[in-house]
């Protein structure tokens, strides 16, 4: 089955430090990414998706140069929160799909979430 | 923009017992996907059940099961001899056949009972 890593799991940083969530596809390759963040007792609210290769497209709202979103290859994609503040405190999850015709028998429509990371911004 | 409302924000169920959380959303689109997560207290997203708008036929899951209907654009969810571990967030969800982003509901917490 398809698996979406997220690292770390749970961090914790200084107001005014930087931070950075890895994403991970372990055994497909992910053309497109997206990366979610998801408040106590809320929905999931999409902030940005990333092709391998290209620049992110974000969401109406969301700030490009504060979460700087990479996607260098097929199997990583890397969020880093800049300038963090307590309100940046949240649980950011990561999704990857495959859009071609599947690899490894993972299906093509559907998104693998990573198991997520806890933020908190002191 | 597509939209996706879940009107329940909590449901309860008995054990063994059948629940249907409810979902409506708003397309101009014919082509598109319709799922069911889980969210269970670890925060890992689990498909529960998908449903490809084209098809007619319900899809069908072991106890989980989807009550589709396109005209209206409704996509409930029925889970059957509901058990303990099935407590938690239940997010429906939607996305165009040849869109990326998948659109989430607000969630539904199922609390079942012994």
């Amino acid at each position: 089955g398809a698996v979406v890593s997220q690292h770390p799991s749970r961090v914790i940083c200084k107001s005014g430090t930087s931070v950075k969530i890895e994403c991970r596809s372990l055994d497909f390759q992910a053309t497109t990414m997206f990366w979610y963040r998801q408040f106590p007792k809320q929905s999931l609210m999409l902030m940005a998706t990333s092709n391998e290769g290209s620049k992110a497209t974000y969401e109406q709202g969301v700030e490009k140069d504060k979460f700087l979103i990479n996607h260098a290859s097929l199997t990583l994609s890397t969020l880093t929160v800049t300038s963090a503040h307590p309100e940046d405190s949240s649980f950011y999850i990561c999704s990857a799909r495959d859009l071609g015709t599947g690899t490894s028998g993972v299906s093509s429509y559907e998104q693998y979430f990573g198991p997520g990371t806890r933020l908190t911004v002191t | 923009a597509q939209t996706v409302t879940q009107s329940q924000p909590e449901m309860s169920v008995q054990e063994a017992e059948t629940v249907t959380l409810s979902c409506t959303y708003d397309t101009s689109e014919s082509d598109y996907y319709l799922f069911w997560y889980k969210q269970p207290p670890s925060r890992q997203m689990i498909l529960v059940i998908r449903q490809e708008a084209y098809k007619q036929q319900n899809a069908t899951e072991n106890r989980f099961s989807v009550n589709f209907q396109k005209a209206a654009k409704s996509f409930s969810l029925k889970i059957s001899d509901s058990q303990l571990g099935d407590a938690a967030m239940y997010f429906c969800a939607y996305r165009e056949e040849n869109n990326n982003d998948m659109r989430f509901g607000a969630g539904t917490r199922l609390t079942v009972k012994p």
